[in-house]
């Protein structure tokens, strides 16, 4: 069975510090991968998606994310982060079964930013 | 644009009661998903139309729960009888399927049984 794996639960960094959120996959063919970001009390907001092509996907809100094949790994990255991008993030394997994506998810990582 | 909208956003009720939760997808879109989110179980997909016909509902857990399409605008997921176990947040996505497909999810409902 397909399956995402974040291993990180919780991430707290520095405002203006780097950030690297780790996930990796497990799936048979090219996988579609995608990062969503869930704001406190809200939906989940897509941040980048991954179907083939150039393996660095860039993102809304500065995010970017690489798929490196060899690692089984989509790691959502940011050079700066701000305050506001204290949330959850969920990385997200789409497998298709019939012809649709059913999109798989890790368990999330909680990031919190110190000012 | 208006997104997935999903009403009630909270809902509380008694065990044993009957909970309706709501889904208008975005226009043009042809695939509806609904979720649910739990501390346990992360995010896991209960159901799946695609042009208003269920496509897979393995997710679905059990006979309490059925969800319905009547058209390409609205959803419900009902819950009956409703029990303590199922207070969770349901998220309502929709997409136009095809080969790069893109789910863009509601807001959520958050439901809790007593």
């Amino acid at each position: 069975a397909q399956s995402v794996t974040q291993p990180d639960i919780h991430i707290t960094v520095s405002e203006g510090a780097s950030l690297e959120l780790r996930c990796n996959y497990s799936y048979g063919a090219t996988p579609y991968l995608f990062w969503y970001v869930q704001s406190p009390g809200q939906g989940l907001q897509l941040l980048l998606k991954y179907f083939s092509g150039d393996t660095l996907v860039q993102g809304i809100k500065g995010f970017e994310a690489e798929f490196k094949r060899s690692q089984s790994s989509f790691n959502l990255r940011k050079p700066s982060v701000h305050w506001s991008d204290a949330a959850e993030y969920f990385c997200a394997v789409g497998e298709r079964p019939g012809g649709y994506n059913k999109l798989i998810f890790g368990a999330g990582t909680r990031l919190a930013v110190h000012p | 644009d208006a997104g997935v909208i999903q009403s009630p956003r909270h809902e509380v009720t008694e065990m044993g009661q009957e909970v309706t939760l709501r889904c208008k997808p975005i226009s043009g879109h042809n695939s509806l998903f609904w979720y649910r989110q739990t501390m346990m179980r992360g995010l896991e997909l209960l159901i799946y139309f695609n042009n208003n016909v269920p496509i897979d509902d393995s997710g679905m857990p059990e006979d309490r729960f059925s969800a319905k399409m009547p058209n390409a605008s609205f959803s419900t997921l009902k819950i009956q009888p409703s029990e303590p176990r199922d207070s969770a947040v349901y998220f309502c996505a929709s997409s136009f399927s095809g080969y790069q497909e893109t789910q863009y999810f509601g807001p959520g409902t958050r439901l809790l049984v007593l």
